[in-house]
């Protein structure tokens, strides 16, 4: 079956460095992920998007990979700032499961001073 | 443009009494799907509705049922509250379904307590 994890549930950050975020993907015929920064109290809100037919975008301080041959999707934030701690979801979609956005358990990034 | 709007905010129920949530997309998204996100198992998908009906639908009990009006705006009920349905319930609204949609934005949530 499909499921979406990521590789970590914390991670620790001193401010300034960069941050990588990893997610694994089990569905092979997903064609579309997403990123997505929840802080608390709020909704997800999305930070970057990548297709299938791509293996890297780039944001602002924000790079997405994503390797098919390994079924791994990264998300590396550059010189982190304390905005940045909140829990982090990856989210893929694809036709087996109609397309329907299925997310990741989640990695919460806590930013050092 | 306005965001993706969720009420209540926050709400407690007692256990055995229903629910209604309200989620008003952003105007000219036809899709609003509505996901439960727990500590224990994350953001689990509900139900999809695209103009006016229920596209797809997730694996919960009957007792969540969702709809949709002409003006897109979704409401969601929850009928015989168990203390498990405690949870944050979002709401997110696409301009699009199916393999076109790569457009979603949550709202804010509303907490549901049940007692």
């Amino acid at each position: 079956g499909e499921s979406v994890g990521l590789h970590l549930p914390t991670l620790s950050v001193q401010e300034g460095d960069n941050s990588i975020i990893n997610c694994a993907y089990s569905n092979s015929a997903s064609d579309y992920f997403i990123w997505y920064k929840q802080e608390s109290g709020k909704g997800p809100q999305f930070i970057i998007d990548i297709r299938s037919n791509m293996d890297k975008r780039q944001g602002q301080r924000v790079t997405v990979l994503l390797n098919k041959t390994v079924k791994h999707l990264s998300l590396q934030i550059a010189a982190t700032q304390p905005g940045d701690s909140a829990v982090y979801f990856c989210a893929e979609r694809g036709r087996s499961n109609d397309y329907k956005l299925s997310f990741g358990a989640g990695t919460t990034v806590t930013v050092r001073a | 443009k306005a965001g993706v709007t969720q009420t209540p905010r926050y709400l407690i129920k007692t256990r055995g009494q229903q629910v209604t949530l309200s989620c008003s997309p952003i105007s000219g998204h036809r899709s609003v799907s509505w996901y439960q996100q727990t500590p224990g198992q994350g953001l689990q998908f509900l139900f999809e509705y695209f103009s006016e009906t229920q596209r797809n639908k997730g694996n919960f009990p009957g007792r969540f049922s969702g709809r949709q009006f002409s003006n897109s705006r979704s409401e969601m009920n929850v009928s015989t509250l168990e203390l498990g349905d405690s949870a944050l319930y979002l709401c997110a609204s696409s301009p699009r379904t199916g393999v076109g949609n790569y457009g979603y934005t949550f709202g804010s949530g509303t907490r549901l307590t049940v007692v």
